[in-house]
């Protein structure tokens, strides 16, 4: 069974710019959440998505949106990209919200660097 | 304050011993507790998730979970090389959203 993809593995921009990252959850799960983990600081959370709509949001500014598809795929964007946004990006997929969002596995993560 | 507290580390062990890695929080809502392991440039694991007060145990790994004292603890006996990596506990309300700790890293020499 193939775990949860995250495209793309690394992403460079400069700021001011924006950055879309990408998340396939595991094939039957339902619920996509996402994390930054800057270096040195632990996983923070960002947003949870669970069929097309989100469920709840981390404290982090309204520049940080997204979405998820029908086919339950996901959508990170950040806007207006700050130096401080550099970090590696985890999303996370459960199989349904209300009985496993604890059992949470997780992609490999995009690393996002801002010049 | 954080709402999840780690023991920073790191931890260094020879092969062959204990390792207790433990938490505090101080949210009393939270209802599951996991630990999650990450190897280098890796999204973190599941190892283990616990929902009551008590031990689970999975092979090598015993969770304990103490929620009159909001502490928990992984412990890994016979530790091997391959163990050497960053443990994360995390804990939720079963809102969507997991509070983490920011990791003990352990390094188990041969």
């Amino acid at each position: 069974e193939a775990g949860v993809t995250q495209s793309p593995t690394h992403l460079i921009k400069t700021r001011g710019q924006q950055a879309t990252l990408r998340c396939s959850p595991i094939s039957g799960h339902t619920s996509v959440y996402w994390y930054q983990q800057a270096l040195g600081l632990g996983l923070q959370f960002l947003l949870w998505y669970d069929e097309g709509e989100e469920r709840n949001r981390g404290n982090f500014p309204p520049r940080f949106s997204g979405r998820q598809f029908p086919n339950y795929s996901s959508e990170l964007n950040v806007n207006a990209l700050e130096l401080e946004d550099s970090a590696l990006y985890l999303c996370a997929s459960s199989f349904d919200r209300d009985s496993t969002s604890y059992e949470q596995y997780f992609g490999p993560g995009t690393r996002l660097t801002v010049t | 304050q954080k709402e999840v507290e780690q023991d920073p580390g790191p931890l260094s062990v020879p092969e062959g011993a204990i390792v207790s890695l433990n938490c505090t929080y101080s949210n009393s809502a939270f209802q599951y507790f996991m630990w999650y392991r990450q190897y280098s440039r890796k999204g973190p694991e599941l190892l283990m998730y616990t929902y009551s007060s008590g031990n689970k145990e999975d092979g090598r790994f015993t969770a304990q979970v103490d929620k009159s004292s909001k502490y928990i603890s992984l412990f890994i006996r016979d530790s091997q090389p391959s163990d050497s990596a960053t443990y994360l506990c995390a804990m939720t309300t079963n809102a969507g959203k997991s509070t983490f700790g920011d990791g003990t890293t352990l390094t188990v020499k041969p």
